[in-house]
């Protein structure tokens, strides 16, 4: 899998954006991605993912540049309970390829 | 829809000892992980099964761990002798489909177990 790069640690005001940034400068063109979070004491949660166009769900938006090389995870008006840690992961589209491969991530801290 | 369930979700033993982790996956997801999280890292993949086969173990310590699915469902993680660098979360997780536009196959994760060796 391609190599993720993630600042170590964020902090954003509650009720604003936040906006967590993942390089990915190696990424082939059959792999997603994806965005877990892990909130202290927990298992990582599946948040968003992404192939080439932009993403939007209930949790989040993913933004992913058009030469896929860097994405963006924003979370629109963030709260307290959204201080966690969060893993930008690319995985690769093929059937049977699924691993997940965690690097250390980006420590989110929601600031009342 | 139920989540994975995992149990304990603590344990603290002393070394050479030996402890059994016990994992429930989300049903009718046939493919199981069991992952290693120490503190300050992100998870490390042990060991995948599909159904009741192993799949992937290739970063599973095999002198002291075990793992089992016999039944394709249910799955236990033990360690035996158990060692003080053996301190950390141990996690397990299944996978199904995700919702929306873009469905695809991912993990879930269940809380895991805390495991402290002295």
């Amino acid at each position: 899998d391609a190599k993720t790069t993630q600042p170590p640690s964020m902090d954003c005001a509650e009720g604003r954006a936040a906006n967590l940034p993942c390089n990915h400068s190696t990424i082939s063109g059959n792999e997603y991605v994806y965005w877990y979070r892990q909130i202290h004491s927990q298992g990582p949660q599946y948040i968003i993912h992404g192939l080439k166009n932009n993403e939007t769900n209930e949790m989040a938006s993913l933004i992913i540049t058009e030469d896929r090389k860097s994405s963006t995870l924003i979370l629109p008006h963030a709260t307290l309970r959204d201080t966690a840690v969060y893993y930008c992961i690319v995985r690769s589209a093929n059937f049977g390829n699924e691993k997940l491969t965690f690097g250390t991530g980006t420590r989110l801290t929601i600031i009342p | 829809e139920a989540g994975v369930a995992q149990s304990p979700r603590y344990k603290i033993i002393e070394k050479r000892q030996s402890v059994a982790f016990w994992c429930n996956p989300i049903s009718g997801h046939a493919t199981l992980y069991w992952y290693q999280q120490i503190l300050g890292q992100g998870p490390k993949l042990l060991i995948q099964f599909q159904n009741n086969g192993v799949v992937d173990d290739s970063q599973l310590p095999k002198d002291r761990f075990s793992a089992e699915r016999l039944k394709g469902v249910d799955s236990t993680l033990k360690i035996q002798p158990a060692k003080l660098e053996d301190s950390a979360v141990y996690l397990c997780a299944s996978r199904g489909r995700t919702s929306g536009s873009l469905s695809t196959d991912t993990q879930y994760f269940g809380p895991g177990t805390r495991l402290t060796v002295l």
